[in-house]
């Protein structure tokens, strides 16, 4: 079945304790970025790779890396977590950077304390 | 991109259609209009999207005035499952990124 698959579902952490979220798509597609989504602020973008070893900022990067050693996979890192990064995480992709519907994965909900 | 304008909630009756309007008057010409639906905190759905014609899926039909200043989703026989928050977005040709915004909720009642 065509996915994006994000891990974990749910994770509570501390503050500044590094963490990763993964993400895998297994639909060959060449574009994926990360949205995060806050009550009253909707889904911002974060970061977005056009294709392998291409990454660039969204509009609210502060605080967070990615990474696309290969097509596949699009990790988010928090390297040093804080509270105001509690939040509702999507990653998605596409075929093509655009003009192509996105496909987002199930969501993964992070808590920092 | 151009802004888009949706009603923030709306009711309809299962096995009724449910017709979504979305109001975006500053669009300009390449820009195409997304609908995507996300139910409950589930990862945004994509529904469908055109440009100037009317489009038709399995899931929805998408209608586009003549003068593209607005158009309306179709869910042409809405079921319980449908309940979402539906979002029109409008996506210029060249965009990588989507824009959301608040998008209406919307509540199919048995």
């Amino acid at each position: 079945e065509a996915q994006v698959t994000q891990n974990p579902r749910y994770l509570i952490t501390v503050t500044g304790k590094k963490l990763t979220v993964t993400c895998s798509q297994n639909m060959n597609h060449e574009y994926m970025s990360w949205y995060r989504q806050d009550p009253g602020l909707g889904l911002r973008q974060i970061y977005y790779s056009m294709n392998v070893e291409v990454t660039d900022k969204g509009d609210v990067p502060e605080g967070y890396k990615v990474s696309r050693k290969e097509k596949r996979n699009f990790p988010l890192i928090l390297e040093s977590p804080s509270p105001n990064q509690t939040s509702l995480y999507f990653c998605a992709s596409s075929l093509q950077p655009y003009n192509s519907p996105l496909h987002f994965g199930n969501g993964t909900r992070l808590t920092v304390t | 991109d151009a802004k888009t304008t949706q009603p923030p909630s709306m009711d309809c009756a299962e096995g009724r259609a449910a017709n979504l309007p979305c109001n975006h008057s500053t669009i300009s010409g390449n820009e195409y209009v997304y609908w995507y639906r996300q139910i409950h905190s589930q990862g945004p759905q994509y529904i469908i999207h055109g440009l100037k014609n009317n489009e038709t899926n399995e899931m929805a039909s998408l209608i586009i005035t003549e003068d593209r200043k607005s158009s309306t989703l179709i869910l042409p026989h809405a079921t319980l499952r449908d309940t979402a928050v539906y979002y029109c977005i409008v996506r210029g040709w060249g965009a990588q990124k989507l824009v959301f915004g608040q998008g209406t909720r919307l509540t199919i009642n048995p």
